[in-house]
């Protein structure tokens, strides 16, 4: 089987600007969930998506969001981007609430 | 509030020795622990875990210990390859509650030839 799949792997944006990210899963899984990952605070839960509905959600600002598609493929977005946003953006799926099996990442550099 | 910690954040060992990580949390819902492996700019590796039913749990090198009582849990990594040197992170869950994993800090493993 395929391994979870991030793209971008890289991105550059400045102040202000907004970003979407996508994560394709597992095949077969449903859960899909994004990490954050910085120098300062590690790795930090964003939020989970469970059959298209957002299940968990972490203590982030409003500026991050997310989507699941019908085909468990998942997006997250950033608004107005900060310099603090720069971090390495991890997406993992799992079956259910079992084992996550992560991406290899998106890193996100905020100018 | 770090709800799970790992004290040590580098171990070096040498080669064919034992490799001993340590993870303590203070969450007593959670329910579910992994051990991940990682490297510089690449997603974490899923290597080991252990649901809070078990206190051993066994896969070729690796073993992960867990103590329930001293919320305390340990991955043991026997015989120490080089490949073996990355960052490894603990990471815990409350299943019932969907799949939110809290990581610790990571320790920095470096095993010398």
């Amino acid at each position: 089987k395929a391994g979870v799949t991030q793209t971008p792997r890289y991105l550059i944006k400045t102040r202000g600007q907004q970003v979407t990210l996508s994560c394709s899963p597992i095949s077969g899984h449903r859960s899909v969930s994004w990490y954050q990952q910085t120098p300062g605070q590690g790795l930090q839960f964003l939020f989970e998506y469970f059959s298209e509905t957002q299940r968990n959600k972490g203590n982030f600002p409003g500026r991050f969001s997310g989507r699941q598609f019908s085909n468990s493929r998942s997006e997250m977005n950033v608004s107005t981007l900060e310099l603090g946003d720069s971090a390495l953006y991890l997406c993992a799926s799992s079956l259910l609430a079992d084992t996550q099996y992560f991406g290899p990442g998106t890193r996100l550099t905020v100018l | 509030d770090q709800q799970v910690k790992q004290n040590s954040p580098s171990l070096s060992v040498q080669e064919g020795r034992i490799s001993i990580l340590n993870c303590d949390y203070t969450n007593s819902m959670f329910d579910y622990f992994l051990w991940y492996k990682k490297y510089p700019a690449e997603g974490p590796t899923f290597l080991i875990s252990i649901s809070s039913i078990k206190d051993k749990n066994e896969d070729g090198r690796f073993t992960v210990f867990l103590n329930k009582s001293a919320k305390h849990l340990s991955l043991h990594i026997v015989p120490s390859q080089p490949g073996d040197s990355a960052v490894y992170f603990c990471a815990a869950s409350e299943v019932h509650a969907g799949n939110m994993l809290t990581f610790g800090g990571g320790t920095r493993l470096m095993v010398k030839p």
